[in-house]
């Protein structure tokens, strides 16, 4: 068990920039999910995968944002035109038990200059 | 809709003292009730958590109580230690589909010895 691997940990890009965050969850496990920290704030849920299946998806996740997980394995989470509003900490976590017992990766931290 | 209400941070003891820290939420029905910790540099980890009403949940020495009729689920550790020193969140869930984790804002605690 290696855990919840997030690359690249700190991503500093110019307005109107795309970015990729790329999610590595632990292995037998078949839910992932992405949350969005901001800072003196709780995680809050952008978007959640079932094996290869998007099932749900935050009003937060504007339709700048999209997710993928080919194969049911990693996932990524790309920003198009990247606003200053995007910066925060993006964290992807997966899960194989109830839907609150999620293991949580480092998380990957955007600045939008 | 559901929400969940901590304490405002920091709070700041010493070792060896006694650690109350508040979540109260708001929620349509009966979710099941967490807390989580951040310590520096890590990720989120899942101290406790307790299903239903009057449950109690129990971890490293941190105990919580579900409380129905108050609606909240204080943290709560009889004697801390320095390595406690962390960012704590409580947060609620539901188990059914179309349901997130829902946190809370956060509360640091800082230990001195």
């Amino acid at each position: 068990d290696t855990g919840v691997s997030q690359n690249p940990r700190h991503k500093i890009t110019k307005r109107g920039q795309n970015v990729t965050f790329r999610c590595d969850p632990i292995s037998e496990h078949n839910r992932l999910y992405w949350y969005r920290q901001t800072l003196g704030q709780g995680p809050e849920f952008l978007t959640y995968f079932q094996n290869e299946a998007q099932l749900e998806k935050s009003r937060l996740l504007s339709d700048r944002f999209s997710a993928e997980r080919p194969k049911g394995s990693f996932s990524t989470l790309e920003i198009q035109r990247t606003e200053q509003g995007d910066s925060a900490m993006y964290l992807c976590a997966s899960s194989s038990r109830g839907r609150g017992e999620l293991f949580f990766g480092e998380g990957s931290r955007l600045t939008v200059l | 809709g559901n929400s969940v209400t901590q304490m405002e941070g920091p709070v700041t003891l010493s070792e060896e003292a006694f650690l109350t820290i508040n979540c109260t939420y708001t929620a349509t029905g009966y979710p099941s009730l967490f807390w989580y910790v951040q310590y520096p540099g890590e990720g989120l980890q899942l101290l406790l958590k307790a299903t239903k009403a009057d449950d109690k949940g129990s971890n490293k020495g941190f105990e919580a109580t579900y409380r129905k009729e108050t609606t909240s689920f204080h943290l709560e550790k009889g004697s801390v230690q320095v390595s406690d020193s962390a960012v704590y969140f409580c947060a609620l869930t539901f188990n059914q589909a179309g349901t997130a984790l829902i946190f809370g804002k956060g509360t640091t605690l800082s230990v001195s010895s």
